[in-house]
Protein backbone atom coordinates (compact mmCIF):
# COMPACT_ATOMS: atom_id res chain seq x y z
CA UNK A 1 0.00 0.00 0.00
CA UNK A 2 1.30 3.28 -0.78
CA UNK A 3 2.35 5.13 2.12
CA UNK A 4 2.69 9.09 1.22
CA UNK A 5 0.06 10.16 -1.90
CA UNK A 6 0.28 13.16 -4.36
CA UNK A 7 -2.35 13.15 -6.04
CA UNK A 8 -1.59 16.39 -8.42
CA UNK A 9 0.61 15.49 -11.04
CA UNK A 10 1.04 19.12 -12.22
CA UNK A 11 -0.41 22.52 -10.30
CA UNK A 12 -0.49 26.28 -11.96
CA UNK A 13 -0.79 29.22 -10.18
CA UNK A 14 -0.72 32.92 -10.74
CA UNK A 15 2.33 35.19 -9.95
CA UNK A 16 1.32 36.56 -5.94
CA UNK A 17 -0.96 34.18 -5.26
CA UNK A 18 -1.39 31.41 -2.77
CA UNK A 19 -1.21 27.94 -3.88
CA UNK A 20 -1.96 24.04 -1.83
CA UNK A 21 -0.16 20.90 -2.74
CA UNK A 22 -1.82 18.13 -1.54
CA UNK A 23 -0.50 15.05 0.62
CA UNK A 24 -1.83 12.02 2.87
CA UNK A 25 0.00 9.44 4.35
CA UNK A 26 -0.49 6.18 5.73
CA UNK A 27 1.70 5.40 8.88
CA UNK A 28 0.88 2.91 12.23
CA UNK A 29 3.82 4.19 13.73
CA UNK A 30 2.90 6.66 16.17
CA UNK A 31 6.37 8.69 16.26
CA UNK A 32 6.85 9.53 12.23
CA UNK A 33 7.88 13.21 10.64
CA UNK A 34 6.22 14.80 7.64
CA UNK A 35 8.62 17.00 5.47
CA UNK A 36 8.62 18.77 2.19
CA UNK A 37 11.33 18.94 -0.37
CA UNK A 38 11.45 21.25 -3.08
CA UNK A 39 13.18 20.11 -6.48
CA UNK A 40 14.45 22.03 -9.37
CA UNK A 41 15.46 21.80 -12.39
CA UNK A 42 19.29 20.72 -11.38
CA UNK A 43 18.04 18.56 -9.47
CA UNK A 44 18.78 19.53 -5.60
CA UNK A 45 16.54 18.42 -3.31
CA UNK A 46 16.08 21.73 -1.22
CA UNK A 47 14.24 21.18 2.58
CA UNK A 48 11.63 23.23 3.26
CA UNK A 49 9.20 22.26 6.07
CA UNK A 50 9.06 19.34 9.08
CA UNK A 51 6.33 18.52 11.00
CA UNK A 52 6.43 16.10 13.57
CA UNK A 53 3.97 13.68 14.41
CA UNK A 54 3.28 14.97 18.54
CA UNK A 55 3.68 18.88 17.34
CA UNK A 56 0.22 20.66 18.40
CA UNK A 57 0.77 23.85 15.78
CA UNK A 58 1.16 23.98 12.52
CA UNK A 59 4.75 24.25 10.67
CA UNK A 60 5.45 27.48 9.55
CA UNK A 61 9.00 28.51 7.59
CA UNK A 62 8.65 31.78 5.90
CA UNK A 63 6.00 31.56 3.23
CA UNK A 64 5.34 27.66 3.55
CA UNK A 65 2.80 26.30 6.31
CA UNK A 66 2.27 22.71 6.33
CA UNK A 67 -1.83 22.21 6.96
CA UNK A 68 -1.57 19.15 9.55
CA UNK A 69 -4.90 17.34 10.41
CA UNK A 70 -3.67 14.39 11.97
CA UNK A 71 -6.92 12.69 12.41
CA UNK A 72 -7.25 12.40 8.16
CA UNK A 73 -3.49 11.87 7.68
CA UNK A 74 -2.98 14.67 5.70
CA UNK A 75 -0.18 17.21 5.54
CA UNK A 76 -1.19 19.75 2.73
CA UNK A 77 2.25 22.27 1.74
CA UNK A 78 0.75 25.95 1.31
CA UNK A 79 2.83 28.56 -0.43
CA UNK A 80 1.72 31.67 -0.02
CA UNK A 81 2.30 34.50 -2.32
CA UNK A 82 3.98 32.85 -5.41
CA UNK A 83 7.22 33.40 -7.15
CA UNK A 84 8.61 32.87 -10.66
CA UNK A 85 11.16 31.13 -8.58
CA UNK A 86 8.94 28.74 -7.18
CA UNK A 87 8.44 26.32 -9.84
CA UNK A 88 9.66 23.23 -9.74
CA UNK A 89 8.72 19.82 -8.57
CA UNK A 90 7.25 19.41 -4.83
CA UNK A 91 8.14 16.43 -3.20
CA UNK A 92 6.15 14.87 0.27
CA UNK A 93 8.11 12.99 2.42
CA UNK A 94 7.26 10.62 5.48
CA UNK A 95 10.13 9.55 8.29
CA UNK A 96 8.61 6.52 10.68
CA UNK A 97 10.92 5.52 13.32
CA UNK A 98 10.16 1.75 12.44
CA UNK A 99 13.87 -0.49 12.55
CA UNK A 100 15.42 2.51 13.99
CA UNK A 101 16.87 3.44 10.37
CA UNK A 102 14.18 6.63 9.94
CA UNK A 103 14.47 6.11 5.84
CA UNK A 104 12.14 8.49 4.20
CA UNK A 105 9.84 7.40 1.56
CA UNK A 106 8.81 10.11 -0.77
CA UNK A 107 5.22 10.63 -2.97
CA UNK A 108 5.36 10.84 -6.22
CA UNK A 109 5.50 14.71 -6.45
CA UNK A 110 3.94 17.90 -7.66
CA UNK A 111 5.13 19.90 -10.31
CA UNK A 112 4.22 23.95 -9.75
CA UNK A 113 4.13 26.21 -12.33
CA UNK A 114 4.17 29.67 -11.28
CA UNK A 115 2.62 31.92 -13.91
CA UNK A 116 3.75 35.53 -14.55
CA UNK B 1 22.13 23.40 7.64
CA UNK B 2 24.43 20.46 6.88
CA UNK B 3 26.03 20.64 4.00
CA UNK B 4 26.44 17.16 1.86
CA UNK B 5 28.37 16.96 -1.26
CA UNK B 6 28.25 14.73 -3.79
CA UNK B 7 30.05 13.84 -6.61
CA UNK B 8 30.65 13.78 -9.64
CA UNK B 9 27.13 15.68 -10.09
CA UNK B 10 26.92 13.99 -13.78
CA UNK B 11 28.79 11.12 -15.52
CA UNK B 12 28.71 9.57 -19.14
CA UNK B 13 30.15 6.11 -19.44
CA UNK B 14 30.31 2.99 -21.71
CA UNK B 15 28.29 0.45 -20.97
CA UNK B 16 30.45 -2.12 -19.29
CA UNK B 17 32.75 -0.30 -16.95
CA UNK B 18 31.77 0.91 -13.64
CA UNK B 19 31.11 4.35 -12.15
CA UNK B 20 31.84 5.13 -8.69
CA UNK B 21 30.20 8.32 -7.00
CA UNK B 22 30.65 10.19 -3.87
CA UNK B 23 28.81 11.03 -1.01
CA UNK B 24 30.63 13.47 1.55
CA UNK B 25 29.13 14.88 4.94
CA UNK B 26 31.45 18.42 5.09
CA UNK B 27 30.67 19.30 8.84
CA UNK B 28 28.88 16.72 10.52
CA UNK B 29 29.94 12.80 11.08
CA UNK B 30 27.43 11.01 9.04
CA UNK B 31 26.22 7.57 11.01
CA UNK B 32 23.51 6.26 8.29
CA UNK B 33 23.66 7.28 4.62
CA UNK B 34 21.20 6.76 2.03
CA UNK B 35 21.37 5.97 -1.26
CA UNK B 36 18.31 6.95 -3.90
CA UNK B 37 17.40 6.49 -7.89
CA UNK B 38 15.03 8.70 -9.15
CA UNK B 39 14.16 8.40 -12.96
CA UNK B 40 13.11 11.22 -14.92
CA UNK B 41 9.55 12.53 -13.42
CA UNK B 42 9.16 10.35 -10.95
CA UNK B 43 9.82 9.87 -7.37
CA UNK B 44 12.82 9.13 -5.26
CA UNK B 45 13.37 5.61 -4.66
CA UNK B 46 15.25 4.58 -2.23
CA UNK B 47 18.12 1.85 -2.97
CA UNK B 48 19.90 0.99 0.36
CA UNK B 49 20.36 1.83 3.80
CA UNK B 50 24.51 2.16 4.66
CA UNK B 51 25.79 2.63 8.41
CA UNK B 52 29.12 3.38 9.07
CA UNK B 53 31.38 0.77 9.15
CA UNK B 54 28.75 -2.41 8.84
CA UNK B 55 27.05 -3.63 5.25
CA UNK B 56 24.65 -1.88 3.55
CA UNK B 57 21.14 -3.07 4.04
CA UNK B 58 18.97 -3.04 0.29
CA UNK B 59 15.69 -2.85 -0.58
CA UNK B 60 14.06 -5.34 -1.79
CA UNK B 61 14.54 -5.62 -5.57
CA UNK B 62 18.14 -3.68 -5.64
CA UNK B 63 21.30 -5.83 -7.13
CA UNK B 64 23.52 -5.27 -4.30
CA UNK B 65 26.67 -7.05 -6.25
CA UNK B 66 25.23 -4.71 -8.99
CA UNK B 67 25.17 -1.36 -6.65
CA UNK B 68 27.96 -1.66 -4.03
CA UNK B 69 28.09 0.51 -1.21
CA UNK B 70 30.82 1.28 0.83
CA UNK B 71 30.38 3.53 4.03
CA UNK B 72 33.75 3.36 5.26
CA UNK B 73 33.81 6.24 7.16
CA UNK B 74 31.70 8.59 9.13
CA UNK B 75 32.03 11.47 6.52
CA UNK B 76 32.01 8.89 3.67
CA UNK B 77 29.92 6.72 1.19
CA UNK B 78 30.43 5.67 -1.93
CA UNK B 79 27.87 4.21 -4.37
CA UNK B 80 29.74 1.98 -6.93
CA UNK B 81 27.40 0.86 -10.47
CA UNK B 82 29.44 -2.64 -11.52
CA UNK B 83 29.21 -3.31 -15.45
CA UNK B 84 26.66 -0.53 -16.37
CA UNK B 85 24.36 -0.58 -18.79
CA UNK B 86 21.95 1.77 -20.30
CA UNK B 87 19.02 0.83 -18.30
CA UNK B 88 21.18 2.21 -15.06
CA UNK B 89 21.46 5.64 -16.26
CA UNK B 90 19.62 7.52 -13.92
CA UNK B 91 19.63 10.68 -11.84
CA UNK B 92 20.93 9.11 -8.29
CA UNK B 93 21.31 10.95 -5.16
CA UNK B 94 22.36 10.56 -1.65
CA UNK B 95 21.39 11.74 2.06
CA UNK B 96 22.81 11.78 5.28
CA UNK B 97 22.26 11.99 8.44
CA UNK B 98 24.34 12.56 12.18
CA UNK B 99 23.08 9.68 14.87
CA UNK B 100 22.20 6.86 15.28
CA UNK B 101 19.10 6.67 17.83
CA UNK B 102 17.92 10.06 17.61
CA UNK B 103 15.27 11.59 15.22
CA UNK B 104 17.63 13.82 13.24
CA UNK B 105 17.01 15.51 10.22
CA UNK B 106 18.65 13.63 7.13
CA UNK B 107 20.20 16.84 4.79
CA UNK B 108 20.51 14.88 0.80
CA UNK B 109 23.38 15.95 -2.00
CA UNK B 110 23.12 17.64 -5.12
CA UNK B 111 23.14 14.19 -6.76
CA UNK B 112 24.81 12.73 -9.84
CA UNK B 113 23.19 12.39 -13.34
CA UNK B 114 24.43 9.00 -14.79
CA UNK B 115 24.42 8.46 -18.77
CA UNK B 116 25.50 5.12 -19.82
CA UNK B 117 26.31 4.55 -23.39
Amino acid sequence: AQKITQTQPGMFVQEKEAVTLDCTYDTSDPSYGLFWYKQPSSGEMIFLIYQGSYDQQNATEGRYSLNFQKARKSANLVISASQLGDSAMYFCAMREATSGTYKYIFGTGTRLKVLA
Amino acid sequence: GAVVSQHPSWVICKSGTSVKIECRSLDFQATTMFWYRQFPKQSLMLMATSNEGSKATYEQGVEKDKFLINHASLTLSTLTVTSAHPEDSSFYICSARQGVNTNTEAFFGQGTRLTVV
